[in-house]
């Protein structure tokens, strides 16, 4: 149990364009979803925490304007990349938490998303 | 500032060796530690978490939690090549339960099991 997908794995986008991840957590619910970035050889950085049914919280220095968050259902949040530069090119990972009450922060990591602006 | 600090390594051990990995986390109050693995171009994998002080094992991976000295380790057994990875270490604190459940992530250490 515990898996999560993220899809697209790769996207291919030229400058200005905006693009859609999703994540879903295909055998639980997630009421908490996290997104992050890694750059190459970096350490993950989160970027915000989407809680289903409320409006994500973002890390100070995350544009909440240009990365969009949607978290509609206990089993599926959405990343939306507005605008994209080549800057934004990056690795995004989402991950989420199982909704089993008590001392449980385990979260779990999709495959991740390649996002690459052209 | 939480802060989660671990040996970037790389750390190489032979294969069948024991590979010891160490991180240590400055929240005092922080409630439960994870260790995740990643391989290079992939995304993290949780292979253990640990709440309460102690060791905790499962199969050839055991957890190993020091409160008292903010302490947590990862010790692999017979460590195999396939075992080559980023080993990340994760902490939820106390300021970070309630709604949120963010976990602090140290920058992880290289693992390199050499044949």
């Amino acid at each position: 149990g515990a898996v999560v997908s993220q899809h697209p794995s790769r996207v291919i986008c030229k400058s200005g364009t905006s693009v859609k991840i999703e994540c879903r957590s295909l055998d639980f619910q997630a009421t908490t979803m996290f997104w992050y970035r890694q750059f190459p050889k970096q350490s993950l950085m989160l970027m915000a925490t989407s809680n289903e049914g409320s409006k994500a919280t973002y890390e100070q220095g995350v544009e909440k304007d240009k990365f969009l968050i949607n978290h509609a259902s206990l089993t599926l949040s959405t990343l939306t990349v507005t605008s994209a530069h080549p800057e934004d090119s990056s690795f995004y990972i989402c991950s989420a938490r199982r909704t089993s009450g008590g001392l449980n922060y385990e979260q779990y990591f999709g495959p991740g998303t390649r996002l690459t602006v052209t | 500032q939480k802060e989660v600090e671990q040996n970037s390594g790389p750390l190489s051990v032979p294969e069948g060796a024991i590979a010891s990995l160490n991180c240590t986390y400055s929240d005092r109050g922080s409630q439960s530690f994870f260790w995740y693995r990643q391989y290079s171009g992939k995304s993290p994998e949780l292979i253990m978490f640990i709440y309460s002080n102690g060791d905790k094992e499962d199969g050839r991976f055991t957890a190993q939690l020091n409160k008292a000295s903010q302490y947590v380790s990862l010790l692999i057994r017979d460590s195999q090549p396939s075992d080559s990875a980023t080993y990340l270490c994760a902490v939820n604190g106390a300021s970070s339960g309630g709604s949120n459940y963010k976990l602090t992530f140290g920058k992880g250490t290289l693992l390199t099991v050499n044949p």
